[in-house]
Parts: structure tokens; sequence; C-alpha cells
């Protein structure tokens, strides 16, 4: 089976901080995102990555930035992180031209 | 900037009863995925439906995607308490998924023993 691993369940960062989310998956998959999950407000789109050294953009990426150096690892950045940055955060990732999204377990992060 | 609506949010139900989760949208999709997610955890794919007027069956689940393809159904048979979770539609634009998912913002299912 596909893995898609989320370097932290639990973060907890201060405002202000760098933060670096991490999501590595094991199955060659050359599509991968980033999404947050929010109560009310559903899963939206951060960023995205069609395959390695490409970024797009999704439909909130401010205040975000991603990396994809490798083929296997899709990080994301909180350049200044802020309180409403507060969220569970998703990675998923998916071969190009199958349908279905392999997600990691997410990471709850916390910025005070 | 397509949208998926979710009805209803919220359903507890007793054991062994019926239901069906509705996903509507005013924009047509090239597929549509249904997805669980227990808490604590991220959603994990049920099924794709593509074709309109597709249904798909996975044990007591049918999927069904409407002809013109821009909603669809999730109907639970006999519903279980394992069937509890966060069921969430997912649809792909032109682009096929590769540019991302439009996610409906879920139905919140309670089976009660």
């Amino acid at each position: 089976d596909v893995k898609v691993t989320q370097s932290s369940r639990y973060l907890v960062k201060r405002t202000g901080e760098k933060v670096f989310l991490e999501c590595v998956q094991d199955m060659d998959h050359e599509n991968m995102f980033w999404y947050r999950q929010d109560p009310g407000l559903g899963l939206r789109l951060i960023y995205f990555s069609y395959d390695v050294k490409m970024k797009e953009k999704g439909d909130i990426p401010e205040g975000y930035s991603v990396s994809r150096e490798k083929k296997e690892r899709f990080s994301l950045i909180l350049e200044s992180a802020s309180t409403n940055q507060t969220s569970m955060y998703l990675c998923a990732s998916r071969t190009s031209g199958a349908y279905g999204y392999t997600f990691g377990s997410g990471t709850r992060l916390t910025v005070v | 900037t397509q949208l998926l609506e979710q009805s209803p949010q919220f359903l507890s139900i007793q054991e062994g009863e019926n239901l069906t989760v509705y996903c509507n949208s005013s924009s047509v999709f090239s597929s549509l995925q249904w997805y669980r997610q227990e808490p604590g955890e991220g959603p994990v794919l049920l099924v794709t439906v593509v074709t309109g007027g597709e249904v798909k069956k996975l044990k007591r689940l049918t999927f069904q995607f409407g002809d013109a393809r821009k909603d669809s159904s999730l109907h639970i048979t006999a519903a279980q308490p394992g069937d509890t979770g966060l069921y969430l539609c997912a649809g792909a634009g032109s682009g096929g998924g590769a540019d991302g998912l439009t996610f409906g913002k879920g139905t919140h299912l309670i089976i009660q023993p």
C-alpha cells in the first residue's frame, strides 16, 4: 500500500516562528498536495506540485510556501506563523492518471 | 471556483437504519470521489465515479454519479456503528485531479448501537 507519512502528528509553535511541515510518500507518485482542514470550512488546497521542482498555488497560498527538491518529499513552510494558521494540515499524493488521493494522517498545528 | 454542497451536515441514526448523503454542485466534474475520515486521521478513499449515471457498490454502500456529472449520492443500507465517521465528497475539474480536488464540507455520521 502507498504510504504518505507526515513527520509530526501534533505541533505547537509560537507566533512569528518559521514552521516546516514535512511529507514523504513511498510510491513514486508525481503529484503531491497540501490541504488545511478547519471546522465549517472543510479541506482547502494550499499548494500542489505536479512533479519534482514544480509547485503551483492552490486556493489559499498566502502565508505559505513549499519545497519539492526530491520526488518523494513535499514540504510546507509557514514563513511567519500566525494564530489563524492553527489548523489540521493534510498532505496527499497521487500518481498521474489515477483518480484517488492517498492522504497522510495529518499534522495538528497550534500557533500560540 | 467550483463548489460542492454536501447535505446533511450532521446525521445521527440507529443501527440498522438506511441513510443517504447528497453532494451537489452547479459545476460539471470529470470525476467524483468519496472519502471517509476517522477522528485524528486523514481521509481514506472509498470510491471514484467517472461516468454520468454510474452506480458503484461497496458492500452496504451504494454510490451514484448524476447523469450530468454535477451531483452524487452515497446510500448506506442497514448502517452499523463501524460506519461512523466524516464522509467527504470531492470533485475533479478539467485537470483530472492533478491540480487538486474540490471538497465538500462533509457529513458527520454517527450510528448508535
